[in-house]
């Protein structure tokens, strides 16, 4: 079964819109971490935000949000004011376990997101 | 600049031929991975080296030799390879209670022919 779903291959969004991309993850372990990276078309993966599965406020970082539902098992990213430079693949990823250096991080399939002028 | 460096960013090999690519960090970390990203697959996690020990092999054939001399350095040995194994190579690191996951390194466009 996939740890980590991503289901919108593909978005496109109005510049100066915002846009929430889906995640939802499948985990029995009680601590894991909720990471968003984006990835523009140089291939660099770059980190975003991230939720913890024990913090009680949705994390936020500028005009990215994290929406952590944590009895549905999502954390969707909303982008807020979108701007031509959003343009990329997004990537969804979770680490089960605690925050330990060589735990793993489990990714999805990603959205490529599209931002309009 | 991440603090991540890989090379080569890009490179085109036969299938005798043998190459290396190549990861550094100096952030302090002691945790390094290798992963691959083929085209419409999620990632997949490859190599995990921990305190220069390797604690995760994730089933990788054989043609695909990791070594971390140290913290800092860690190397994809290739050879043998297949077409299928093209794909963009991504290094990362990462340390103990860092909320910021990995950090990763620009890659490395792997095309063999």
């Amino acid at each position: 079964a996939q740890k980590i779903t991503q289901t919108q291959p593909g978005m496109f969004v109005q510049e100066k819109e915002a846009v929430t991309l889906d995640c939802t993850y499948d985990t029995s372990d009680p601590s894991y971490g909720l990471f968003w990276y984006k990835q523009p078309s140089s291939g660099e993966m770059i980190f975003l935000i991230y939720q913890g599965s024990y913090d009680q406020q949705n994390a936020t970082e500028g005009r990215y949000s994290l929406n952590f539902q944590k009895a549905r098992k999502s954390a969707n990213l909303v982008i807020s004011a979108s701007q031509l430079g959003d343009s990329a693949m997004y990537f969804c990823a979770m680490r089960e376990g605690p925050n330990n250096a060589g735990n793993m991080l489990t990714f999805g399939g990603g959205t490529r997101l599209m931002v309009k002028p | 600049e991440t603090g991540v460096t890989q090379t080569p960013r890009h490179l085109v090999m036969g299938m005798t031929n043998k190459k290396s690519l190549k990861c550094e960090q100096h952030l302090g970390h002691n945790a390094m991975y290798w992963y691959k990203q083929s085209a419409k697959k999620p990632l997949e996690l490859m190599f995990v080296y921990n305190f220069k020990e390797q604690t995760e092999n994730n089933s990788v054939p054989s043609r695909f030799s990791p070594e971390c001399p140290n913290s800092s350095h860690l190397f994809l040995h290739l050879h043998t390879l297949q077409p299928e194994d093209s794909a963009l190579y991504l290094c990362a690191s990462s340390r103990d209670n860092d909320n910021y996951g990995y950090t990763f390194g620009s890659g490395t466009r792997l095309t063999v022919v």
